[in-house]
């Protein structure tokens, strides 16, 4: 069956140090990526977006990596604030998806100063 | 230049009632889509309309959920005889153009959401 998993358990990290949040799919063909950030009671907002034959994309202290062998994608917040405290989604655009964007259900970041 | 809006922001109806849930996409777009968040979960796809058209319902129940998005005015997501189960945040992004594999662009501007709670 098709699966996009994200860590369900909230990330604690120290300000300063270096975010990594993970995105695994099973059996998707995604044409890209996207990765989203939700605050409490908001809606997500689009962070960046990454293309299947795209290994990595910077914006700002963002960076996201996309293995299509591992069927992965990493998602860096370097030099976190307690700012970045979020849900962080991902979303995966498959080939055969038609219009429909799939999302993962998303990991909490918590970033203590 | 206003973001997605949606109305109301809060929405409690009993049992058996009904739900309308409203959106105004940014002003340029005329792709809509709605989504559904449960507690703890992702957002779940249920339609995607442009103006006048249903696209895409794959992810709508088939029954008591209907959405339409009209030539003028919002966007309606409809929920008739609601039940406990549809206790969710509903949420509606909206685009200038269709997803595609082509555009180095391609993303959804989202909405605050509304907050269906069924008692």
């Amino acid at each position: 069956s098709q699966k996009i998993e994200q860590n369900s358990e909230a990330l604690n990290i120290q300000e300063g140090k270096t975010a990594t949040l993970t995105c695994n799919y099973t059996n998707y063909s995604p044409a890209y990526l996207q990765w989203y950030r939700q605050d409490p009671g908001r809606g997500p907002v689009f962070l960046l977006l990454i293309r299947e034959n795209e290994k990595e994309k910077r914006k700002e202290r963002l960076k996201v990596t996309f293995d299509t062998t591992l069927k992965q994608s990493l998602f860096h917040i370097t030099a976190s604030q307690p700012a970045d405290s979020a849900t962080y989604l991902c979303a995966l655009y498959p080939y055969n998806a038609g219009n429909m964007l799939t999302f993962g259900g998303g990991t909490r970041l918590m970033v203590k100063p | 230049n206003a973001g997605v809006m949606q109305n109301p922001r809060h929405l409690v109806r009993r049992r058996g009632q009904e739900a309308r849930l409203r959106c105004s996409p940014m002003k340029g777009h005329s792709h809509v889509y709605w989504y559904r968040q449960l507690p703890e979960e992702g957002l779940k796809f249920m339609v995607y309309l442009q103006k006048e058209n249903i696209i895409d319902e794959s992810g709508m129940p088939k029954e008591r959920f209907s959405a339409e998005f009209p030539k003028e005015g919002p966007s309606i997501l409809r929920i008739q005889q609601v039940v406990r189960g549809d206790s969710a945040a509903y949420f509606c992004a909206s685009s200038p153009r269709a997803l595609s594999l082509g555009s180095q662009t391609d993303t959804q501007y989202f909405g605050p959401g509304t907050r269906l709670t069924v008692l």
